[in-house]
């Protein structure tokens, strides 16, 4: 159980375009979605926390306006970069809590996508 | 501010050898701890974690982790490795009731077979 997706696993797209990335629970209802990315050789970075029916919550110098969350349902977030530059080039990783895991942030991550900026 | 310090960033082992990861934390309330493996080309799998009761947990493929609390610590071990473990550790914390989870730097375990 608590299986998350990430597609696409691996994307490539030129500057200035926007890619979406989709976050799917596939066997839990995942009131929360969180949205890391992960740098060569360091650890994960928490982008932005996604409430069910919410508004994304985004740390501190995350540009809300570039990486937008969408949390439309109990089993899909979506994050798009819009207007790509080479510096967003990163391991995007998703990860999911149940309503029952808010107490101790549980979360169940997804495979990540592995995007590139030409 | 909360932080995790992971103080090996690369680790080699023999086959058989025992292994102890370190795990530092900064926060002076309860917390969750976490390790997470993060095999070649996979995803983050849950290893052990820690909420309550006896401090030291037993996770999956014979690793364990005890929670120090007057030494802010959580290190992982396991007494004899084997080259499938080969992957990269992460230590993790959530303060109870938080929202959000803070990453250690990762240890990068290589097992020679």
């Amino acid at each position: 159980g608590a299986v998350v997706s990430q597609h696409p696993s691996r994307v490539i797209c030129k500057s200035g375009t926007s890619v979406k990335i989709e976050c799917r629970s596939l066997d839990f209802q995942a009131t929360t979605m969180f949205w890391y990315r992960q740098f060569p050789k360091k650890s994960l970075m928490l982008m932005a926390t996604s409430n069910e029916g919410s508004k994304a919550t985004y740390e501190q110098g995350v540009e809300k306006d570039k990486f937008l969350i969408n949390h439309a349902s109990l089993t899909l977030s979506t994050l798009t970069v819009t207007s790509a530059h080479p510096e967003d080039s990163s391991f995007y990783i998703c990860s999911a809590r149940a309503r029952e895991d808010a107490v101790y942030n549980e979360q169940f991550f997804g495979p990540g996508t592995r995007l590139t900026v030409l | 501010a909360q932080s995790v310090s992971q103080h090996n960033h690369h680790v080699i082992l023999s086959e058989a050898a025992s292994l102890e990861l370190g795990c530092n934390y900064s926060y002076g309330g309860t917390v969750n701890l976490f390790w997470y493996v993060q095999y070649p080309g996979q995803h983050l799998q849950l290893l052990l974690k820690y909420f309550s009761g006896d401090p030291l947990v037993k996770g999956i493929k014979g690793f364990e982790a005890e929670f120090i609390k007057s030494k802010f610590s959580f290190n992982l071990r396991k007494p004899s490795v084997q080259w499938s473990d080969t992957a990269e550790y992460f230590c993790a914390v959530t303060n109870t009731g938080g929202f959000k989870t803070i990453f250690g730097a990762g240890t990068r375990l290589f097992v020679k077979a």
